[in-house]
């Protein structure tokens, strides 16, 4: 188990609605970081904090915005829901660095209808 | 841009046998490389990764991966493979901040 951890493990939304998306990172870490998977591919980066700021973001809309607490969890939230959105969810939680692996939650699995 | 290429969408060997799951990068600067394995229903689970040094290097599980600047590539090896092996991996790379840029995965399924 990597200690980072997800909730809801799975999510079923309607078109046009908004959803948050909840990690606790792994203790000690300071960075979190969201990322999609669609089916059959692998993640796409969406964005990342540090020390609560937004420090990187992906090619995704301003539709998806997150937040980072104090205690380093972290919400992922998207408004305007569409079906294109229906994907797992992954966040993962590191140490500040290029040199640094990532730890990964088991993700959320929304579908959007 | 960084990105990462895994040229097989599939990876078929028999238990006991070497495999290999290729990947070549593009970035530009000094490369950090890693290796994460996904099982059915779960999140990514850090393997190994490359940042300086030895261009063998190894990681969990009894898996390796080998760098080779001159060819852009870093591929993932196991001398035997087991059939819990059987999974999907993803090569990435860190982007021009902290982000990985990861592959499209190699499905790897080792048969009995």
């Amino acid at each position: 188990e990597t200690g980072v951890t997800q909730s809801p493990t799975h999510l079923i939304k309607t078109r046009g609605q908004q959803v948050t998306l909840r990690c606790s990172s792994q203790s000690g870490h300071n960075t979190v970081s969201w990322y999609q998977q669609a089916l059959g591919q692998g993640p796409q980066f969406i964005f990342q904090y540090y020390r609560e700021e937004e420090n990187g973001r992906g090619n995704f809309p301003p539709r998806f915005s997150g937040l980072q607490f104090p205690n380093y969890s972290s919400e992922l939230n998207v408004n305007a829901l569409e079906l294109d959105d229906s994907a797992l969810y992954l966040c993962a939680s590191s140490v500040t660095g290029k040199n640094t692996e990532a730890f990964f939650g088991q993700g959320t699995r929304l579908t959007v209808v | 841009a960084q990105s990462v290429a895994q040229p097989e969408d599939q990876v078929n060997v028999a238990e006991g046998n070497p495999l290999t799951v290729k990947c070549t990068y593009s970035v530009s600067g000094n490369p950090y490389l890693f290796w994460y394995v996904q099982y059915p229903n779960r999140g990514l689970q850090f393997l190994l990764k490359y940042i300086t040094g030895d261009n063998l290097v190894k990681g969990s599980y009894g898996f390796e991966a080998e760098f080779n600047k001159s060819q852009t590539s870093f591929h993932l090896k196991k001398p035997s493979a087991l059939v819990s092996d059987s999974a999907l991996y993803f090569c990435a790379v860190k982007g021009y901040g902290q982000n990985f840029v990861f592959g499209p995965g190699t499905r790897l399924s080792v048969l009995p």
